[in-house]
């Protein structure tokens, strides 16, 4: 399975800023997908990010707030704009060669907006 | 109606039981199904991944489909105090995109 590095691990931010979390894959995979974890629960699927065309968002997300780069197949970033405290979360990126053969995970980046 | 239902737990069993974790699931197309397990502050841990119905084993796991009752589950066999962690169950068609559950919370009892 791919080995995916995510960073930063966890940052504390002030409102009306923006952070990129950055993800790295070891090695090419097609998909990869950005989630959003509240502490104690389930994930939420923000995106699905595939090399060389645009993200395409789930519904309650949009672009200009969670704008995604996916430049090869080894790397995506999610940025967080124009934060506020109800982005304060855990946010995760999964990739993988397909459905066949699962999907992992990055270790997450715990953001707090203050 | 969630497309994947997942007791929360918590669940408690002893060291060396078989624990059972379950899932079940809406949409008849899912034809993908995983099982991740997550320690508190970390990231789902990739455990097993089955395509359609049957069992797949993977040392004291089992992972296991049915898809005529749509239903998924986890066997975890002489279980360990390591195995304590929030398991997450997810389900997928074709298209990659994937459902999870809510997570089942497992304390193992030395």
């Amino acid at each position: 399975s791919a080995v995916i590095s995510q960073k930063p691990s966890r940052d504390i931010c002030q409102r009306g800023t923006s952070l990129t979390i950055q993800c790295q894959v070891d090695s090419q995979v097609t998909m990869m997908f950005w989630y959003r974890q509240q502490p104690g629960q389930s994930l939420t699927l923000i995106a699905t990010a595939n090399q060389g065309s645009e993200a395409t968002y789930e519904s309650g997300f949009v672009i200009d707030k969670f704008p995604i780069s996916r430049p090869n197949l080894t790397f995506s970033t999610l940025t967080v704009s124009n934060m506020s405290p109800e982005d304060s979360s855990i946010y995760l990126c999964s990739g993988g060669p397909g459905a066949s053969y699962g999907y992992t995970f990055g270790s997450g980046t715990r953001l707090t907006v203050v | 109606q969630k497309e994947v239902e997942q007791d929360p737990g918590p669940l408690s069993v002893p060291e060396g039981a078989i624990v059972s974790l379950n899932c079940t699931y809406s949409n008849s197309a899912f034809q993908y199904f995983m099982w991740y397990r997550q320690y508190s502050r970390k990231g789902p841990e990739l455990l097993m991944y089955t395509y359609s119905s049957g069992n797949k084993e993977d040392g004291r796991f089992t992972a296991q489909v049915d898809k005529s009752s749509k239903y998924i589950s986890l066997f975890i066999r002489d279980s360990q105090p390591s195995d304590s962690a929030t398991y997450l169950c997810a389900s997928g068609n074709n298209f990659n995109k994937f459902y999870f559950g809510s997570g089942t919370k497992l304390n193992v009892k030395p």
